[in-house]
């Protein structure tokens, strides 16, 4: 499974939009990009994932380049609670038994 | 979306006994469940991959006579930790995929051995 690189830490203000990026230059065409997140203490949230059109729903936006070895994540307007380590996955999205292997993800920290 | 959940939340318990941590998909079947540990500030490490009706598969490094896993029903995953010893001290996680592949996470057992 292709390998995802992401910034270890961010801050952003209350209210404003946060913006993660995420690099997976070895994506394979059948691979999907997956967002999670984890608040601390928690089990790891499901965000959004996409192929490789823009995707977006309640929680945030999914952009994805192109070329598909880029994406970023946005959580239009930020709040304290988003404050967490947001993990960016690559994986095959058909098959139910395919593991998900997190890094170390990146800690976001929302300040009022 | 879908609900996992994981019992107990929280346990402590002497060194030397064995612990079981339970994980149920509650409104949807899980022909597949995986157990993950999270040691502090470290990220999620998958243990095992658990499929109802068979042997789990376990990673490397993963002891699978220490860490028994039974997936005995399409919405009932066990863990249990034998012999507990202090190092196994953690945060367990489980996850369900549905049909469509799709992980839900439980809440997490944090365990805490003496």
């Amino acid at each position: 499974d292709a390998k995802t690189t992401q910034p270890p830490s961010m801050d952003c203000a209350e209210g404003r939009a946060a913006n993660l990026p995420c690099n997976h230059s070895t994506i394979s065409g059948n691979e999907y990009v997956y967002w999670y997140r984890q608040i601390h203490s928690q089990g790891p949230q499901y965000i959004i994932h996409g192929l490789k059109n823009n995707e977006t729903n309640e929680m945030a936006s999914l952009i994805i380049t192109e070329d598909r070895k880029s994406s970023t994540l946005i959580l239009p307007h930020a709040t304290l609670r988003d404050t967490a380590v947001y993990y960016c996955i690559v994986r095959v999205a058909s098959s139910n038994d395919y593991k998900l292997s997190f890094g170390a993800g990146t800690t976001v920290t929302v300040r009022a | 979306g879908a609900v996992v959940s994981q019992h107990p939340s929280r346990v402590i318990c002497k060194s030397g006994t064995s612990v079981k941590i339970e994980c149920r998909s509650l409104d949807f079947q899980a022909t597949t469940m995986f157990w993950y540990r999270q040691f502090p500030k470290k990220s999620l490490m998958l243990m095992a991959t658990s499929n109802e009706g068979s042997k789990a598969t376990y990673e490397q490094g993963v002891e699978k006579d220490k860490f028994l896993i039974n997936h005995a029903s399409l919405t009932l995953s066990t863990l249990t930790v034998t012999s507990a010893h202090p190092e196994d001290s953690s945060f367990y996680i489980c996850s369900a995929s549905d049909d469509s592949g799709q992980q839900f996470f439980g809440p997490g057992t944090r365990l805490t051995v003496l």
